[in-house]
């Protein structure tokens, strides 16, 4: 069965530019979560949807947004960009976020602002 | 609020050698804890995950993890490394579930023949 798809793999956007990113879970998956990586930070945790309702959010400015659809794919969105949001930007799957269920990641969209 | 800490940023073994990726954990309820595997320009892998019962866990690849509650430790081990280990290793912790984790900074781990 098909894994977590990330798309696009690259993309370089300049500064104050807005930008959208999208995750396909695997079927069935109703959780997605979204996490960023940078060398300085490692991985943060963004938000969490699931069943179209955002569930949970770390601790990122009002400009990183996000939104789950009826299918469950993912979308982010990040405006006004800025050099320091330049990273890898990983969602993961999971039939519906608990414990009883594994997380599957994608292979990430790498961002970066100039 | 959790928190993980992983020493050291980089280990280097020889491939046959014992691996020791060491992590602790801060949780103020008891945690779920996670070891997860990067290799260059790809996602997260779950290599094993620490929920209830017994505190040594094995994992894929032949690695294995203990538990271990009064020293808020969860340390990674593999008995004899091999080239395809060389990797970036993640722990982390959550008490809500997969979907939440916390990570740490990550070990990057060095294999030379």
């Amino acid at each position: 069965k098909a894994g977590v798809t990330q798309t696009p793999r690259y993309l370089i956007k300049t500064r104050g530019q807005q930008v959208t990113l999208s995750c396909s879970p695997i079927s069935g998956h109703r959780s997605v979560s979204w996490y960023q990586q940078t060398p300085g930070q490692g991985l943060q945790f963004l938000f969490e949807y699931f069943s179209e309702t955002q569930r949970n959010k770390g601790n990122f400015p009002g400009r990183f947004s996000g939104r789950q659809f009826s299918n469950s794919r993912s979308e982010m969105n990040v405006s006004t960009l800025e050099l320091g949001d330049s990273a890898l930007y990983l969602c993961a799957s999971s039939l519906n976020g608990g414990m009883n269920t594994e997380a599957f990641f994608g292979q990430g969209t790498r961002l970066t602002v100039v | 609020a959790q928190s993980v800490t992983q020493l050291g940023s980089h280990v280097s073994v020889s491939e046959g050698a014992l691996v020791l990726l060491r992590c602790n954990y801060s949780s103020s309820v008891p945690p779920y804890l996670f070891w997860y595997v990067q290799y260059p320009n790809q996602g997260l892998q779950l290599l094993l995950k620490y929920t209830t019962g017994a505190t040594l866990v094995k994992g894929i690849n032949g690695f294995e993890a203990e538990f271990k509650k009064s020293e808020t430790s969860f340390h990674l081990t593999k008995p004899s490394a091999h080239m395809s280990d060389a990797a970036e290793y993640f722990c982390a912790v959550s008490a809500a579930g997969y979907s939440t984790l916390t990570f740490g900074k990550g070990t990057m781990l060095l294999v030379s023949p």
